[in-house]
């Protein structure tokens, strides 16, 4: 079992550009969670993905979007980047949407 | 809102010290809570969580945590810490709000002593 996997592991932006970043769930998991965690603080809860549609979402800009495919993976979009969107930015997912598995993270960097 | 708060941001110990890692949540409704663990470049895993029942639960490696309902509390405890603890600890709480939203503490960094 793969577990979570995300891609890219690292991404270097400028400001003002777009990004995408990808999540493969845990084999068997429907819902793929997405959070930010900025240096030495916890993830923040971006939003979360249930059957092709946002189900929850955190105290973030519409510049952050996303999308689930048929098979759950997932991809977290986010527009006009600011300097402050650095960050390791981590995928979870889970069966039932409370014991949920992480992925390794894409450390973004914006210039 | 929702929110999770760890008492300590850096704890420093020696092998074989006990542990006792505080968290409080502010939330009135059902929660489930956990406790995840970040060893030095690697991913963040589940230690333990708490659902319904017992309010004491086990975890993986020797920890446990208390469920304090009336206290918003859900302290996460090892009697006796070893080198491979040192790692940056979690706590969660995810709320039963109509969807399943989790909320994380700051985290606590232990650094263990041999």
């Amino acid at each position: 079992d793969a577990g979570v996997t995300q891609s890219p592991t690292h991404l270097i932006k400028t400001r003002g550009q777009q990004v995408t970043l990808r999540c493969s769930p845990k084999s068997g998991h429907d819902t793929v969670s997405w959070y930010q965690q900025a240096l030495g603080q916890g993830p923040q809860f971006i939003f979360q993905y249930y059957e092709e549609e946002e189900r929850q979402r955190g105290n973030f800009p519409d510049r952050f979007s996303g999308h689930q495919f048929p098979n759950y993976s997932s991809e977290l979009n986010v527009n006009a980047l600011l300097l402050g969107d650095s960050a390791l930015y981590l995928c979870a997912s889970s069966l039932d949407a409370y014991e949920q598995y992480f992925g390794p993270g894409t450390r973004l960097t914006v210039t | 809102a929702q929110s999770v708060s760890q008492h300590n941001h850096h704890v420093i110990l020696s092998e074989a010290a006990s542990l006792e890692l505080g968290c409080n949540y502010s939330y009135g409704g059902t929660v489930n809570l956990f406790w995840y663990v970040q060893y030095p470049g690697q991913h963040l895993q589940l230690l333990l969580k708490y659902f319904s029942g017992d309010p004491l639960v086990k975890g993986i490696k020797g920890f446990e945590a208390e469920f304090i309902k009336s206290k918003f509390s859900f302290n996460l405890r090892k009697p006796s810490v070893q080198w491979s603890d040192t790692a940056e600890y979690f706590c969660a709480v995810t709320a039963h709000t109509g969807g399943f939203k989790t909320i994380f503490g700051a985290g606590t960094r232990l650094f263990v002593k041999a």
